[in-house]
């Protein structure tokens, strides 16, 4: 069964600071791995999709990389802003299974 | 519409009462989940329909879980029963079609269900 875990739990950061989101996934053989952003009382959105292919996805100041060997994906998020703030989760769906499998997420605060 | 939309966006109820919670997908997707949130901890699966039936019912946690999807578009999560453990945000989410390398998940904002 796969499992996800997603270290550190909370984090809060100054205005500015280039951020590292740490996802990692006991069975590597996944289709793909999924990061999402959750703000508070809201629903998921997603932010990056990895293919099982792919080692990395980039959009705007975010870069995401994925290292099946390893069970690893890390959230890079630079020049970190007030908005920036939410929680992260990262989803991924292995071999044979319809189900994703989600961490618990990382709550980040930028504080300005 | 454009996204996945989910109602009622809360639900108050009382402990023993039947609650029935609505989602609709985006047009044209074909697999549609539901799952269930409690504070701090991620999504945990219910449900996922493909078309009109359930293809994997393996997270409905007991018997007064069902859910329907009779036209193969909007589903219903119906709670029977409900009791205070119920309480959680309820969150749907669409497909365009069976989870593979290249079809993500779009989620809607969830129903908020509170059981007193």
């Amino acid at each position: 069964k796969q499992e996800v875990t997603q270290i550190p739990a909370a984090l809060s950061v100054p205005e500015g600071e280039n951020l590292v989101l740490n996802c990692s996934f006991t069975d590597s053989a996944i289709y793909n791995l999924q990061w999402f952003r959750q703000d508070p009382g809201k629903g998921l959105t997603s932010l990056l999709l990895i293919q099982s292919s792919q080692r990395e996805q980039t959009s705007g100041r975010l870069n995401a990389s994925l290292d099946k060997s390893s069970g690893r994906s890390t959230l890079y998020i630079a020049a970190s802003q007030p908005g920036d703030s939410a929680t992260y989760l990262c989803a991924t769906r292995s071999g044979g299974s319809y189900i994703p499998t989600f961490g618990r997420g990382t709550s980040l605060i930028v504080h300005p | 519409g454009a996204g996945v939309s989910q109602t009622p966006s809360n639900k108050v109820t009382e402990k023993g009462k039947y609650v029935e919670l609505r989602c609709d997908p985006i047009s044209g997707h074909t697999a549609l989940y539901w799952y269930r949130q409690s504070l701090g901890q991620g999504p945990e699966f219910l449900i996922y329909f493909q078309g009109t039936g359930a293809a994997d019912d393996s997270g409905l946690p007991n018997d007064r879980f069902f859910a329907v999807r009779p036209e193969g578009s909007v589903s219903t999560l119906k709670i029977q029963r409900t009791e205070r453990g119920d309480s959680a945000v309820y969150l749907c989410a669409s497909s365009p079609g069976p989870l593979s390398s290249y079809n993500e998940q779009f989620f809607g904002p969830g129903t908020r269900l509170t059981v007193l």
